[in-house]
């Protein structure tokens, strides 16, 4: 069945540093792979949309990077700050099709 | 742009009562929205997808006759928790896709904390 693993549950990184989240997936093919955050209690804010075809996408302070090859997402927050803490959610899809979401990573950004 | 609200944002209901949440797209037309459950500290399950129209397409394990879902219009859907009961505590999460996006984009509302007692 498919499967989405986020590998850290939670990640605890000093603000200015570079916070760095995984995504791992088996028995799938994606087409598109997103990145969402969420708070306590509110649902999911989008943040970046990543095509099977692309290897990096940069927006601001974040990057994502693809590799199909290893079926890996690499999430990327720079100079992160306190602000930043937050959940942090895979999901992928297929064109058109629903999307399977990742258990999450609970980032939280230390002063 | 791109703003789905949600209807309440909480519920507190005794069991064997039935809840209607409603969602909308407020500034976008959506063909498709979909309705998820996400229990705390776990990932969000889609539990059906909504065409508007048409039938809601439920996901193996969700009881259609439980859960009854009516998308009437291109910017409504409402999902309706039928005789609740505490173990159907949940907070619960709508999404919709923008009919003019090709991107597979969904555009997720607030949410509706929902407590059984």
């Amino acid at each position: 069945s498919q499967k989405i693993e986020q590998n850290s549950e939670a990640l605890n990184i000093q603000e200015g540093k570079t916070a760095t989240l995984t995504c791992n997936y088996t028995n799938y093919s994606p087409a598109y792979l997103q990145w969402y955050r969420q708070d306590p209690g509110r649902g999911p804010v989008f943040l970046l949309l990543i095509r099977e075809n692309e290897k990096e996408k940069r927006k601001e302070r974040l990057k994502v990077t693809f590799d199909t090859t290893l079926k890996q997402s690499l999430f990327h927050i720079t100079a992160s700050q306190p602000a930043d803490s937050a959940t942090y959610l895979c999901a992928l899809s297929s064109s058109a099709s629903k999307i399977i979401f990742g258990s999450g990573t609970r980032l939280s950004i230390r002063p | 742009g791109a703003v789905v609200s949600q209807h309440p944002s909480w519920v507190i209901c005794k069991s064997g009562t039935s809840v209607k949440i409603e969602c909308r797209s407020l500034d976008f037309q959506a063909t498709t929205m979909f309705w998820y459950r996400q229990f705390p500290k776990q990932s969000l399950m889609l539990m059906a997808t909504s065409n508007e129209g048409s039938k809601a397409t439920y996901e193996q394990g969700v009881e259609k006759d439980k859960f009854l879902i009516n998308h009437a219009s291109l910017t409504l859907s409402t999902l309706t928790v039928t005789s609740a009961h505490p173990e159907d505590s949940s907070f619960y999460i709508c999404s919709a896709r923008d009919r003019t996006s090709g991107r597979n984009e969904q555009f997720f509302g607030p949410g509706t904390r929902l407590t059984v007692l």
